[in-house]
């Protein structure tokens, strides 16, 4: 069980153009989702929290309408990086905390951004 | 006061042997600290975790030491195998918002 899925697992998109990526809980209702970056060799840094049926919550310098985040059900949260450019270039991982316990985050497979 | 730092950056040992990464925290609000395992190419996965209350905890090969009043927490890896080589980080949560707060991470290596 605490299945979290992601697509795509990777995208590649020209500069300019805008990417969506989905974060699904698969056996369990998750009312919050966290969305990371992760550079290469490097740690995983929280980006935003995303509450369902609310607007998501950004860590400081994180650019709310670049990263344009949606929760619109209880299984499903989006992350739409907009007008990439190369720099947006990273791996990107959800997680999702479960709504009926009290601590475990469980988290997704990541997606592989590529911004040419 | 965010910071969970984390050493050492590499960790190389035989087929074995017992690894120890060492994190440590400054802020009071943790109430949660767990570890995460990470291959390349992958999501974290959990491996073990631990609450401030609590000061060892073991799951099968994995020990984690917790010494509250040091602000210090470790991870032991017993008999470790070379499918145990991946990236280890170790979190803490705030209690109040549940976001976490990664260290910068192990790599380890472990060799036959």
């Amino acid at each position: 069980g605490a299945v979290v899925s992601q697509h795509p697992s990777r995208v590649i998109c020209k500069s300019g153009t805008s990417v969506k990526i989905e974060c699904r809980s698969l056996d369990f209702q998750a009312t919050t989702m966290f969305w990371y970056r992760q550079f290469p060799k490097q740690s995983l840094m929280l980006m935003a929290t995303s509450n369902e049926g609310s607007k998501a919550t950004y860590e400081q310098g994180v650019e709310k309408d670049k990263f344009l985040i949606n929760h619109a059900s209880l299984t499903l949260s989006t992350l739409t990086v907009t007008s990439a450019h190369p720099e947006d270039s990273s791996f990107y991982i959800c997680s999702a905390r479960d709504s009926t316990g009290p601590y475990e985050q469980y988290f997704g497979p990541g997606t592989r951004l590529t911004v040419t | 006061q965010q910071q969970v730092k984390q050493s050492p950056q590499s960790l190389i040992v035989q087929k074995g042997g017992i690894p120890i990464i060492n994190c440590a925290y400054e802020n009071t609000a943790f109430d949660y600290f767990p570890w995460y395992q990470q291959f390349p190419g992958k999501g974290p996965a959990l491996l073990i975790a631990i609450r401030p209350d609590v000061s060892e905890k073991k799951e099968g090969r994995f020990t984690i030491s917790f010494n509250k009043s040091a602000k210090q927490f470790s991870l032991h890896i017993m008999d470790s195998q070379p499918g145990d080589s991946a990236t280890y980080f170790c979190a803490a949560r705030f209690g109040d918002t549940d976001k976490l707060i990664f260290g910068t991470g192990t790599r380890l290596q472990v060799f036959p």
